[in-house]
C-alpha cells in the first residue's frame, strides 16, 4: 500500500521562526511535491523535486525553500515564518513505478503562524 | 499553458441518486493522464479514479465512472447511488508524464450528499 507520511499534523509557530515540514514516502518515487491549500485558492504548487538534490520552483516559491538529500524524504523550509504562511501544506509523491504515474498525498500539515 | 476547469463550485445531490461533476482541460499534449481526487472533511486527498488518455474505454471504479471525451477535452465524473460519505471536495487533475510529472489541478467542486 502506498504511503506518504507528513511528520507534523498540527504546528503553531511564532513569526520569524524557522519551520521545517518533513515528508517521507515509501514508494521509491522519483518525484515529490509540496502544495499549499487555502480556502478558495485550491492547490498551489510551492516546489517539486524530480530527483535527489534536484528542485524546481512551483507557482508560489517565495518565502520557502526545500531540501531533498534522500530519495524518500522531501523537506519544506520556511526560513522566517510569517502570518500569511498560515495554511495547510500537502506533500505528495509520484513516479512511473509503484502507483502507475499517479500522485499520492500525505495527510497534510496545518501550520498556524502567530 | 495547461489548465483544468471545473465550472461547478458547489453541487448537492440526494442520497441514492446520481450526480455528474464536470471537468474540462486544455493541453496540446497527446499523452497524458486524468484523475479525480476526493478530499473529505479530514482533508486527506484520496484518488477516486484514473484515466489514461490513450485508452478509449472509460474508467470505472465501483459507483464511480467517467465520461472521457478526448476531442472535446472533457472528463466528467459520475457518482451513482450517492452516499453520505461521498460528501467532499472533488478535484479534477491532469498530468503529462514528462520529467517531474507536472500535475495540474482544477479549483474543485464541493459536493454535498443530502439525507
Amino acid at each position: 500500500d502506498v504511503k506518504v507520511t507528513q511528520s507534523s499534523r498540527y504546528l503553531v509557530k511564532r513569526t520569524g521562526e524557522k519551520v521545517f515540514l518533513e515528508c517521507v514516502q515509501d514508494m521509491d518515487h522519483e518525484n515529490m511535491f509540496w502544495y499549499r491549500q487555502d480556502p478558495g485558492l485550491g492547490l498551489r504548487l510551492i516546489y517539486f523535486s524530480y530527483d535527489v538534490k534536484m528542485k524546481e520552483k512551483g507557482d508560489i516559491p517565495e518565502g520557502y525553500s526545500v531540501s531533498r538529500e534522500k530519495k524518500e524524504r522531501f523537506s519544506l523550509i520556511l526560513e522566517s515564518a510569517s502570518t500569511n504562511q498560515t495554511s495547510m501544506y500537502l506533500c505528495a509523491s509520484s513516479g512511473p513505478g509503484q502507483g502507475k504515474n499517479t500522485i499520492y498525498f500525505g495527510e497534510g500539515s496545518w501550520l498556524t503562524v502567530v | 499553458a495547461q489548465t483544468v476547469t471545473q465550472s461547478q463550485p458547489e453541487m448537492s445531490v440526494q442520497e441514492a441518486e446520481t450526480v455528474t461533476l464536470s471537468c474540462t482541460y486544455d493541453t496540446s499534449e497527446n499523452n497524458y493522464y486524468l484523475f479525480w481526487y476526493k478530499q473529505p472533511p479530514s482533508r486527506q486527498m484520496i484518488l477516486v479514479i484514473r484515466q489514461e488518455a490513450y485508452k478509449q474505454q472509460n474508467a470505472t471504479e465501483n459507483r464511480f465512472s467517467v465520461n472521457f471525451q478526448k476531442a472535446a477535452k472533457s472528463f466528467s465524473l459520475k457518482i451513482s447511488d450517492s452516499q453520505l460519505g461521498d460528501t467532499a471536495m472533488y478535484f479534477c487533475a491532469f498530468m503529462t508524464p514528462n520529467y517531474g510529472q507536472n500535475f495540474v489541478f482544477g479549483p474543485g467542486t464541493r459536493l454535498s450528499v443530502l439525507p
